[in-house]
């Protein structure tokens, strides 16, 4: 089965802070996603990757940066956190096969981050 | 632009009764869709997909999906309905020359005893 891995289940930061949330999949994937999911609105993208050390904007990526230094790990870093940046943070990863795109999503547990 | 409506925010049914979630989804071509559950405090989990062919498809945990192009639907049923399937659930559709997915914003599935 594949694994995706969210560091931590529950954070609190300050405002202000640069947070950094962490990823990481066992099962060789190439792509690995970021999303913020909110009451009522559903999971939003953040960024994704789709290789080492490239990212693409997702839907929302203000007040957000992304790293991917090594492939099994993705990480989502808020540059001075915010308070309506209070949400639950989920990664998910999937194969990447060119000119396949019906590839579904795996998912971590979250994290819900809390910004004080 | 591509987008899915889930037009159902909360949905109770009694637990052994049948159970049925819409989706429509805006997309010009053939889309792949799917369905995710999450459970409380937990990631989501891959219940079906459909990418072609039979437009009924078959899940996991007893779940099924049919694909109706007229109506640009995609919903989710289930016969008979658990306590353990209350969950949120969530309809997805991908789309030609890309890997990202957009979602609806969700269904919460409650089950009375």
């Amino acid at each position: 089965d594949v694994k995706v891995t969210q560091s931590s289940r529950y954070l609190v930061k300050r405002t202000g802070e640069k947070v950094f949330l962490e990823c990481v999949q066992d099962m060789d994937h190439e792509n690995m996603f970021w999303y913020r999911q909110d009451p009522g609105l559903g999971l939003r993208l953040i960024y994704f990757s789709y290789d080492v050390k490239m990212k693409e904007k997702g839907d929302i990526p203000e007040g957000y940066s992304v790293s991917r230094e090594k492939k099994e790990r993705f990480s989502l870093i808020l540059e001075s956190a915010s308070t309506n940046q209070t949400s639950m943070y989920l990664c998910a990863s999937s194969k990447g096969i060119q000119g396949i795109w019906n590839q579904p999503q795996h998912f971590g547990d979250g994290t819900r981050l809390s910004i004080l | 632009a591509q987008s899915v409506t889930q037009p159902d925010i909360h949905i109770t049914v009694s637990e052994g009764a049948s159970l049925e979630l819409r989706c429509n989804y805006s997309y010009g071509a053939t889309p792949y869709l799917f369905w995710y559950v999450q459970s409380p405090g937990q990631g989501l989990q891959l219940l079906l997909k459909y990418f072609s062919g039979d437009t009924l498809v078959q899940g996991i945990k007893g779940f099924e999906a049919e694909f109706k192009r007229s109506q640009s639907s995609f919903n989710l049923r289930k016969p008979s309905v658990h306590w353990s399937d209350a969950a949120e659930y969530f309809c997805a559709v991908g789309m030609d020359s890309s890997y990202k997915l957009i979602f609806g914003s969700g269904t919460r599935l409650l089950v009375r005893p």
